[in-house]
């Protein structure tokens, strides 16, 4: 079975520039969250996703916004880019939130350069 | 989440075990003790995870004091593919993939 899929692998933008950001989680798995992984530091939760609604958000400017389509699938977009943002970005995908065996599985994530 | 606190680094000797400790001293009772680790440049794995009972996989094992405030995960015979940042995090099983990762400690395994 696939994984966690996410596209693009790699990725350079300009600053002020938008960015869509895209994830598929593991077959049957209907919660996806997104992760902002600096270099050298561990990754910062962004947004939860259930069901197609937020479920959580973590400290990030509304510059940040993601989405969840009808078959689990997400999408996080980033408007008017700034250096810092230059990150890795993870996605993971689990079952139901709360049921029993919802560790998380991560994508290989999506490297976005900003220059 | 709780706090948890792990060493930066620990060195390890190629098919020894390797003892990782955590301290989760504010832990409450319905919070859960994680691990994962993340290889160079790869998303994180999930390793194995308990409430208060010791747990053993194919992976790894999970002691976890009587107290609930510091666990340890063991890898049993350390391998040069065991080398990567491993992170204790605790939560209550309801948060799901939402995870609060602390530093880690970066274990570096070594022939």
């Amino acid at each position: 079975d696939a994984g966690v899929t996410q596209s693009p692998t790699h990725l350079i933008k300009t600053r002020g520039q938008h960015v869509t950001l895209r994830c598929s989680p593991i077959s049957g798995h209907k919660s996806v969250s997104w992760y902002q992984q600096v270099l050298g530091q561990g990754p910062q939760f962004i947004f939860q996703y259930y069901e197609k609604e937020e479920r959580g958000r973590g400290n990030f400017p509304d510059r940040f916004s993601a989405r969840q389509f009808p078959n689990y699938s997400s999408e996080l977009n980033v408007n008017a880019l700034l250096l810092g943002d230059s990150a890795l970005y993870l996605c993971a995908s689990s079952l139901v939130p709360g049921a029993r065996g919802t560790e998380a599985f991560f994508g290989q994530g999506t490297r976005l350069t900003v220059v | 989440d709780a706090k948890t606190t792990q060493p930066p680094s620990m060195d390890c000797a190629e098919g020894r075990a390797a003892n990782l400790p955590c301290n989760h001293s504010t832990i409450s009772g319905n919070e859960y003790v994680y691990w994962y680790r993340q290889i160079h440049s790869q998303g994180p794995q999930y390793i194995i995870h308990g409430l208060k009972n010791n747990e053993t996989n194919e992976m790894a094992s999970l002691i976890i004091t009587e107290d609930r405030k510091s666990s340890t995960l063991i890898l049993p015979h350390a391998t040069l593919r065991d080398t990567a940042v491993y992170y204790c995090i605790v939560r209550v099983e309801a948060a799901g993939n939402k995870l609060t990762f602390g530093g880690g400690t970066r274990v570096l395994v070594k022939p």
